[in-house]
């Protein structure tokens, strides 16, 4: 099976950089993906690394390091609106679905 | 159409009842999805169709009956529910279920409430 760990919660200030990381433990997967939740909504698709090193959209950024079992979602210029949950999530090798982290609480202060 | 449209968005429903939750998906994805997600916790995964054809159960309770009428729309069928049941219902829905691409589109959910 899959386990990923990710802080529970993270607290920052409007305008800062955050780094929210991820550990997992999975025999093969395609990639790590990353979702964000707001209070009351849906999931939502932010990002996906197949591949080792940074991918870049817009404010938000995310690294995968196959070797070390890690990535890390890096959110940039922080707004109050980006408070919400950030989930970690992989699919393994095989006909599997994603499997989610256990999310991190961002809260965005001023 | 880039959305996952679920119905209703809120239900409260008796122990006795039978209600159906509906989910209605136009991207032409062959991956369809139920989740469950209580308060503060990440989605759990129930079922899983791929292609109109239930792939996995994860060793959900008979009371949860699912059904895939076409490659656009998925069911839950609900009966007999207990309290412990009240949850956010997430449908998803993405191109593949083994393939590389990493995204699903979820649906906004309905909010059970079981009484």
């Amino acid at each position: 099976g899959q386990s990923l760990e990710q802080p529970s919660e993270v607290t920052a200030v409007e305008g800062a950089i955050v780094q929210i990381n991820c550990t997992y433990q999975t025999s093969g997967f395609y990639g790590l993906s990353w979702y964000q939740q707001h209070d009351g909504g849906a999931p939502t698709f932010l990002s996906y690394n197949a591949l080792d090193g940074l991918e870049e959209t817009g404010r938000f950024s995310s690294f995968l390091s196959r070797s070390d079992s890690y990535g890390y979602l890096l959110l940039q210029e922080l707004q109050m609106k980006d408070s919400a949950s950030y989930f970690c999530a992989v699919r393994a090798l095989g006909n599997t679905p994603l499997v989610f982290g256990k999310g991190t609480r961002l809260s965005v202060i001023a | 159409d880039t959305e996952v449209t679920q119905t209703p968005k809120h239900l409260v429903m008796g122990m006795t009842n039978k209600k159906s939750l509906k989910c209605e998906q136009h991207m032409g994805h062959r991956a369809m999805y139920w989740y469950k997600q209580k308060a503060k916790k990440p989605p759990e995964l129930m079922f899983v169709y791929s292609y109109e054809k239930l792939s996995i159960n994860e060793s959900v309770p008979s009371r949860f009956s699912p059904e895939c009428p076409n490659s656009s729309l998925l069911n839950l069928h609900l009966h007999a529910l207990q309290p412990e049941d009240s949850a956010l219902y997430l449908c998803a829905s993405s191109h593949y279920t083994g393939q590389s691409s990493g995204g699903y589109t979820f649906g906004s959910g309905t909010r059970l409430t079981v009484v």
